[in-house]
């Protein structure tokens, strides 16, 4: 069964410090997110991304973050200067058809993301 | 703005006890409402979609039912392997393809 997949699966990183995760989606699949969850705390949605450009962003997705597709299997989310409350589970997820009836998300696993 | 607040927090259950889980939501304009299983340190594992008031989707011991302002997840003889937070999220209003979760329901049935 096609998945969503996830690297790298733990990330530890000092304060400042760039980190890029990277996410390869369903392959028959449009549309692309990335979603957050602090411990303890809702899964929250930050971006999602539909022909190569950002369709939608969260008030969290500020300046510091950015997202590519890269080629045509990866998607990935760049952070550029990291603070500790960006320490979070990272999850990407995918769905087929955008904006219409069926919205099925598939989450991929995750990426702990640890900020020192 | 929309919101999703699903009860009980933590649900503790006897093998076989069957119980309910509920999501309540305020959205604008229901497009779609998701139940999806999370185990611990895993990603959302994708259950059901209910798209109208009155529709219902079963899947082994799950069922889902979906109202004009609430979800229900039912769990008929549930076995210690159903043991996982469950989240609700909807897809609300128009341009927007961003789900909401809501904070989940920890569920786990001892043998």
């Amino acid at each position: 069964e096609p998945e969503v997949t996830q690297t790298p699966s733990h990330q530890v990183t000092q304060m400042g410090q760039e980190v890029i995760l990277r996410c390869v989606p369903i392959s028959n699949h449009l549309y692309f997110y990335w979603y957050r969850q602090i411990l303890g705390q809702k899964v929250e949605f930050l971006v999602s991304f539909y022909n190569n450009e950002i369709s939608e962003k969260s008030e969290i997705f500020d300046d510091q973050f950015s997202v590519e597709r890269p080629d045509g299997s990866n998607f990935t989310l760049k952070i550029r200067s990291t603070k500790l409350e960006d320490s979070a589970m990272y999850f990407c997820a995918s769905s087929e058809v955008p904006r219409r009836r069926y919205n099925e998300q598939f989450f991929g696993p995750g990426t702990r993301l640890t900020v020192l | 703005e929309d919101q999703v607040t699903q009860s009980p927090e933590a649900l503790r259950l006897q093998e076989g006890e069957s119980s309910s889980l509920n999501c309540s939501y305020t959205v604008s304009g229901l497009r779609g409402l998701f139940w999806y299983r999370q185990d611990p340190g895993k990603g959302p594992e994708f259950l059901f979609t209910l798209y109208s008031a009155g529709e219902e989707k079963e899947k082994e011991r799950l069922k889902a039912t979906l109202t004009k302002k609430e979800s229900f997840l039912h769990i008929t003889a549930p076995k210690p392997e159903d043991s996982a937070t469950y989240l609700c999220a909807v897809w609300g209003s128009y341009n927007t393809d961003k789900l909401i979760f809501g904070t989940g329901t920890r569920l786990q049935v001892f043998p």
